[in-house]
């Protein structure tokens, strides 16, 4: 069975500063893992999808590797600002039913100005 | 600006009552999923329509229902509603059929409070 797990829980930092969240999975059989944004009470915004063969993803000062191997991606966030602040998770697609999404519990980020 | 649009946004009901919950998809997106996301928690998937038709489900009881129509809006049904039903439950469409490498969109969710 697949399971997500991401790590910290919860991440303070100042403003500026370069920073790196952190997502696990059990099965490396997947089809593709996505990272999401949530704003408080809000719904999820996609942030960047990495298919199973691809390495990383970038989209503006956001990038994300995917390990499938060692089960793991990193979701990179350069100069962060307060605008950053949300909570961040990462879901991965099972390859063996590619219709779901299975997620992590988040890391909530908090940018201090 | 996703263009998935959820009604209501807010909705209180108590133990044992019925809802609807609606979603409107994206214009061209033939695939929908709900979730339901408790406090604190990532999403769990409850089902997924592709043209209308259930293709994938959740470990959700059978009171867990939905619906899609041919102008891609769906709908959520739940029977009988339990305390533990209280969450945020999102609906996310996608472009492509099942298994294509397409994002979902969300909408921004019904928060459902069971009293």
């Amino acid at each position: 069975k697949q399971e997500v797990t991401q790590i910290p829980a919860a991440l303070s930092v100042p403003e500026g500063e370069n920073l790196v969240l952190n997502c696990s999975f059990t099965d490396s059989a997947i089809y593709n893992l996505q990272w999401f944004r949530q704003d408080p009470g809000k719904g999820l915004t996609s942030l960047l999808l990495i298919q199973s063969s691809q390495r990383e993803q970038t989209s503006g000062r956001l990038n994300a590797s995917l390990d499938k191997s060692s089960g793991r991606s990193t979701l990179y966030i350069a100069a962060s600002q307060p605008g950053d602040s949300a909570t961040y998770l990462c879901a991965v697609t099972p390859g063996d039913s590619n219709y779901q999404l299975i997620w992590g519990a988040g890391t909530k980020l908090i940018i201090k100005p | 600006e996703t263009g998935v649009t959820q009604s209501p946004t807010h909705l209180i009901k108590t133990r044992g009552q019925q809802v609807t919950l609606r979603c409107s998809s994206q214009s061209g997106h033939n695939t929908v999923s709900w979730y339901q996301q408790a406090l604190g928690q990532g999403p769990q998937f409850i089902f997924q329509y592709y043209r209308e038709e259930e293709n994938g489900r959740g470990n959700f009881p059978p009171r867990f229902s939905g619906l899609q129509f041919p102008n891609y809006s769906s709908e959520l049904n739940v029977n009988a509603l339990e305390l533990d039903d209280s969450a945020l439950y999102l609906c996310a469409s996608s472009p492509g059929p099942r298994g294509s490498n397409q994002p979902q969109h969300f909408g921004d969710g019904t928060r459902l409070s069971i009293l």
